[in-house]
């Protein structure tokens, strides 16, 4: 069963600042791992598909890169909106679907 | 717009059963594989089971297999899940998802649209 570790569990940054969150699989996925967004009391919601395609209608400020086992999700300039809780995803244990832990992005 | 809207969550006791479905709108539902997603409170999401789009391929996490059964109605556009056997740690957030594929390998799928979920407790 193929792992998906996040790091950090949890970041502080201020709005304006870049974000660098990151995604580690136990072995490789190739460039199929996803990531999502999830807010408080709502659902997760779809950013980022075969590591670095932006999903429908989100901003060109989120963008993802790596391959294999290391991944990373970017945020170039925090807006207030922006601090939630992301998640990386893959299937590469098809049938299977696994999630990473989380990163919680906090306001310092 | 696409929308999935659950219902059927509640308050069961151990070893109960609860159903629960899913109602689609906004997007051919026939054509779409469909997944439940679960999040205990306080924690990570869960892929819980997996249906495609005739009901012909049907899968499930181990956490389940055996006493969870996804099911859905193309006709009435809806998704549901049976869930028997309920045991305490299963309890969490039930959300309906649609997947989708992204490039044209096998491994890339991803859930484009949630629902809200429906919220299952399981204590006595």
């Amino acid at each position: 069963e193929i792992v998906l570790t996040q790091s950090p569990a949890t970041l502080s940054l201020s709005p304006g600042e870049r974000a660098t969150l990151s995604c580690r699989a136990s072995q490789s996925v190739s460039s199929y791992l996803a990531w999502y967004q999830q807010k408080p009391g709502q659902a997760p919601r779809l950013l980022i598909y075969d590591a670095s395609n932006r999903a429908t209608g989100i901003p060109a400020r989120f963008s993802g890169s790596g391959s294999g086992t290391d991944f990373t999700l970017t945020i170039s300039s925090l807006e207030p909106e922006d601090f939630a809780v992301y998640y990386c995803q893959q299937r590469s244990n098809w049938p299977r679907y696994t999630f990473g832990q989380g990163t919680k992005l906090e306001i310092k | 717009e696409v929308q999935l809207v659950e219902s059927g969550g509640g308050l069961v006791k151990p070893g109960g059963s609860l159903r629960l479905s899913c109602a689609a709108s906004g997007f051919t539902f026939s054509s779409y594989s469909m997944n439940w997603v679960r999040q205990a409170p306080g924690k990570g999401l869960e892929w819980v089971s997996s249906i495609s789009s005739s009901s012909s391929y049907i899968y499930y996490a181990d956490s389940v297999k055996g006493r969870f059964t996804i099911s859905r109605d193309n006709a009435k556009n809806s998704l549901y899940l049976q869930m028997n056997s309920l045991r305490a740690e299963d309890t969490a957030v039930y959300y309906c998802a649609r997947e989708v594929r992204g490039s044209g390998s096998y491994q890339s799928y991803y859930f484009d649209y949630w629902g809200q979920g429906t919220l299952v407790t399981v204590s006595s």
